[in-house]
């Protein structure tokens, strides 16, 4: 079984800091996907980034980076230069191995995020 | 332009009705989901549709029922059965390919509330 845990379950940062959130995961399939999304208050789900378990190198998207560990199964999202519109929960995410009728995600319990002007 | 819409936005139900809530999307996606997010807590898996007429269970498909008679849409009904109703629905829709991370485009949610 997969599993996702968020540590945090909220984080005050000053605005143009620097923020790290972090996520472990737990699985026994070689191949995995890891995904960041973005939770407003309105509600609705942001895709930021997405990391697979073979890709050699970081994922980068802008602001957003992903700082992948994967001998200690960790997938962290580093935000650049915050600003006060990145307040907002943040999820991370796990789909297991990428083939047809295994596209489900399994989501942590996410981090709230508040930035500081 | 191209997403997933939800309705209702909010929606009221008394105890022992069954309600359906709407999911279309316009993105020509292959598979669908739906999902149930409680106050603090992740994105939990109800019910998803891999491909028209065939869906499956996910982690708390009881008290829930589901169709997918067109690619477009997946309805979702909360039924009776359903213990504790109360909470955030999303609907979310991916293609699928397997050379292809198929990220999961997520609707706007639909809030209910059993009164």
């Amino acid at each position: 079984a997969q599993k996702i845990t968020q540590t945090q379950p909220g984080m005050f940062v000053q605005e143009k800091e620097a923020v790290t959130l972090d996520c472990t995961y737990d699985t026994s399939d070689p191949s995995y996907g890891l995904f960041w999304y973005k939770q407003p208050s309105s509600g609705e789900m942001i895709f930021l980034i997405y990391q697979g378990s073979y890709d050699q190198q970081n994922a980068t998207e802008g602001r957003y980076s992903l700082n992948f560990q994967k001998a200690r199964k960790s997938a962290n999202l580093v935000i650049s230069a915050s600003q006060l519109g990145d307040s907002a929960m943040y999820f991370c995410a796990m789909r297991g191995p990428s083939n047809f009728g295994n596209e489900k995600l399994t989501f942590g319990t996410g981090t709230r995020l508040t930035i500081i002007p | 332009d191209g997403g997933i819409t939800q309705s209702p936005k909010y929606l009221f139900r008394k105890e022992g009705q069954n309600v359906t809530l709407s999911c279309e999307q316009n993105l020509n996606h292959d598979a669908m989901y739906w999902y149930r997010q409680d106050p603090g807590q992740g994105l939990r898996l109800i019910y998803y549709s891999q491909i028209v007429n065939d869906f499956q269970k996910g982690d708390i498909a009881e008290g829930y029922s589901v169709s997918r008679e067109k690619k477009e849409s997946f309805p979702l009904t909360v039924t009776s059965a359903q213990k504790n109703p109360t909470a955030f629905y999303l609907c979310a829709s991916s293609i699928v390919l397997a050379v292809s991370y198929n990220e999961q485009f997520f609707g706007p949610g639909t809030r209910l509330t059993v009164l």
